[in-house]
């Protein structure tokens, strides 16, 4: 079963314009992190949060987490064509991040 | 620095047959797990392996097994093929003590007819 709901399912913007996904999740976790891919092939790892942080940052790339509502979000500004792509966030609930919990994904085209 | 490596890269089959899928970590790495995706859906973990043991198993029939050799690469093997198994099989490697990343391989896609 997937832990995490994400949202919108869809999202369609402008080149340069910022986009914003959500994720939230039912159980407590040790960290959270967002991938990409590409044309439904392999994941990439963009960004990984932990359990006691709030908001981290990595290039056009924000993530922030609370805890209290188990959600998350990933904003990335600045969208260009190349990033038109699934996102997924996913949570290690364990010490050990070879199990992760993927959400749905969300799914982001950016117009030229 | 080789990434991880899948093989093959599209797989067709027939309900009721077995299949095996072969995946190499990235170099340096321990421990592999492996994920179902079907389309239009997030990935789903299937088991991981270490130290050529299963280490942890996700909600897969015992149909689905699998095995870790001594250089650290891994089979995934599926019995007795149901149309449900079609799927994007992704690979993915890391450090059992880094809790860190995983780095996924470009998958296998299988279909089953």
């Amino acid at each position: 079963s997937q832990q995490g709901e994400e949202d919108p399912q869809a999202l369609s913007i402008q080149e340069g314009e910022n986009a914003t996904m959500n994720c939230s999740y039912k159980t407590s976790i040790n960290n959270l992190q967002w991938y990409r891919q590409n044309s439904g092939r392999g994941l990439v790892h963009l960004i990984l949060i932990r359990s006691n942080e709030r908001e981290k940052h990595s290039g056009r790339l924000r993530v922030t987490l609370d805890t209290s509502k188990k959600s998350s979000s990933l904003l990335i500004t600045a969208s260009r064509a190349a990033d038109t792509a699934s996102y997924f966030c996913a949570t290690s609930i364990s010490g050990n991040t070879g199990k992760l919990i993927f959400g749905q994904g969300t799914t982001l085209q950016v117009k030229p | 620095d080789a990434g991880v490596t899948q093989s093959p890269t599209h797989l067709i089959k027939t309900r009721g047959q077995q299949v095996t899928l072969r995946c190499s970590p990235k170099s340096g790495h321990d421990t592999v797990s492996w994920y179902q995706q079907a389309l239009g859906q997030g990935p789903q973990f299937i088991f991981q392996y270490y130290e050529e043991e299963e280490r942890q198993r996700g909600n897969f029939p015992d149909r689905f097994s699998g095995h870790q050799f001594p250089n650290y690469s891994s089979e995934l093997n599926v019995n007795a093929l149901l149309l449900g198994d079609s799927a994007l099989y992704l690979c993915a490697s890391s450090l059992v003590f880094a809790n860190e990343k995983l780095f996924f391989g470009s998958g296998t896609q299988l279909s089953v007819l």
